[in-house]
């Protein structure tokens, strides 16, 4: 079973629907959650991080983070072409000292 | 404001050569990485310096070497470049190692002939 687990799409979405992004991972211990985007050519951006349960909100962006069932999933509202990207799940292991990264969506905004 | 730095941006080397990516950071951060990235492979770790002095194996070192030259400078090295090592190289930056965000540089996209 891969540590980090992501749909590898493509998601294709019409423009200002939500765009639902999920990852999955299987270190029980795990704290930090983060979201990067990358756009084809491009180095990883980050966009959001979380370390609760719950909801965190940042403009267009929420990412959703449940540890019972070890998902976390990133939705993006009113989606723009601009948001067509890969998007990278990272998760930071018990251990502590290292990022693993799912392989990535590719989401794809139709206008 | 240039935040983490890497050249080159691009190389093309023969089986056999050796070279050395180099990667500079002006945030302050006291951990650094190296990682590859391969189609449909996402990131992966290739070495990393928890902090000053410090540098530990990630997932695929085999084939590589790192320098923690500074605080600010991380490089890393190809004795003996192979095909199997053309990649796209990403150095990347946190304040430390574990819960913070890292901070991507723009890339190194390496062949080997």
């Amino acid at each position: 079973q891969k540590e980090v687990e992501q749909n590898s799409g493509p998601l294709s979405v019409p423009e200002g629907a939500i765009a639902s992004l999920n990852c999955t991972y299987s270190d029980r211990g795990s704290q930090s959650f983060f979201w990067y985007r990358q756009y084809s050519g491009k180095s990883p951006e980050l966009i959001m991080f979380i370390y609760s349960n719950g909801d965190k909100e940042d403009g267009r962006f929420t990412a959703q983070l449940n540890k019972a069932s070890q998902y976390v999933s990133l939705l993006i509202r009113d989606s723009q072409p601009s948001d067509s990207a890969t998007y990278l799940c990272a998760v930071n292991m018990e251990d502590g000292n290292k990022l693993v990264f799912g392989a990535g969506t590719i989401l794809r905004v139709k206008s | 404001n240039a935040g983490v730095t890497q050249t080159p941006k691009f190389q093309v080397l023969k089986t056999g050569q050796s070279m050395t990516l180099q990667c500079a950071q002006d945030m302050n951060h006291n951990s650094m990485y190296w990682y590859r990235q391969d189609p449909g492979m996402g990131l992966r770790l290739i070495y990393y310096s928890a902090s000053e002095g410090t540098t530990d194996k990630g997932e695929v070192p085999n084939g590589y070497n790192v320098s923690r030259l500074n605080k600010r400078e991380f490089s890393l090295r190809l004795e003996s470049a192979a095909p199997s090592q053309t990649s796209v190289y990403f150095c990347a930056s946190s304040g430390r190692v574990g819960n913070q965000p890292q901070h991507f540089g723009d890339g190194t996209r390496l062949s080997i002939l």
